[in-house]
């Protein structure tokens, strides 16, 4: 595997549900990203963690928790969420001092 | 705070002939500029940066893009468009802040192609 992964692409869930999305970058970068990309809205960044600490929390509900074990990856948990979360979650990497971010292909989350 | 401004939600175009995609933005600091673009069904994908250096910077496919600091624009060119460019475009800003860069997009452009 190179570059940015992320599991699984596709993902429907009912509003009671627990699921996990995970992202692991194989780019031995230091920071990771999760955003929010819903239809005519702009990119919307959730969580940054840098050194696996998180450094940024964009006022996201807390049905949403982030979890960064280690450089390599990262979660989003997700639980009672709302239809209007519905949207394509993607998520990125980069090193601490550079300023170009590697993306993954997303998460397409549908809730019912 | 800064901000990018892709006022084209939509630019249809024929092929081969030559499309501009428009980005501003504002800062009270220095920033980094950046193109990055979306097939369907997938993530953002790198296009061209600016980060220093001449204004002027081109991608591998045919794609530039110029800094200009005056009109703090960063628009993207192409002389002559192919129908595998249809994508979505997004222009990005990014400043550092402190051990991390912070990146605002654009609402994106979405290129459409006509045979």
């Amino acid at each position: 595997e190179t570059g940015v992964t992320q599991t699984p692409r596709h993902l429907v869930m009912g509003m009671t549900n627990k699921k996990s999305l995970k992202c692991e970058q194989h780019l031995g970068h230091n920071a990771m990203y999760w955003y929010k990309q819903s239809a005519k809205k702009p990119l919307e960044l959730m969580f940054v963690y840098s050194l696996e600490e998180r450094v940024e929390n964009n006022s996201v509900p807390s049905r949403f928790s982030p979890e960064c074990p280690n450089s390599s990856h990262l979660f989003l948990h997700l639980h009672t969420l709302q239809p209007e979360d519905s949207a394509l979650y993607l998520c990125a990497s980069s090193q601490v001092v550079h300023n170009e971010q590697f993306f993954g292909p997303g998460t397409r989350l549908t809730v019912l | 705070a800064q901000s990018v401004t892709q006022l084209d939600s939509q630019v249809p175009v024929f092929e081969e002939a030559p499309v501009e995609l428009r980005c501003n933005y504002s800062s009270s600091v220095s920033v980094y500029l950046f193109w990055y673009v979306q097939y369907p069904n997938q993530g953002l994908q790198l296009l061209l940066k600016y980060l220093s250096g001449s204004t002027l910077v081109e991608s591998i496919n045919g794609f530039e893009a110029e800094f200009n600091k005056s009109q703090t624009s960063f628009h993207l060119r192409k002389p002559s468009v192919h129908i595998s460019d249809t994508a979505e475009y997004f222009c990005a800003v990014s400043v550092k802040t402190g051990g991390y860069q912070k990146v605002t997009f654009g609402t994106g452009t979405k290129l459409q192609v006509i045979p």
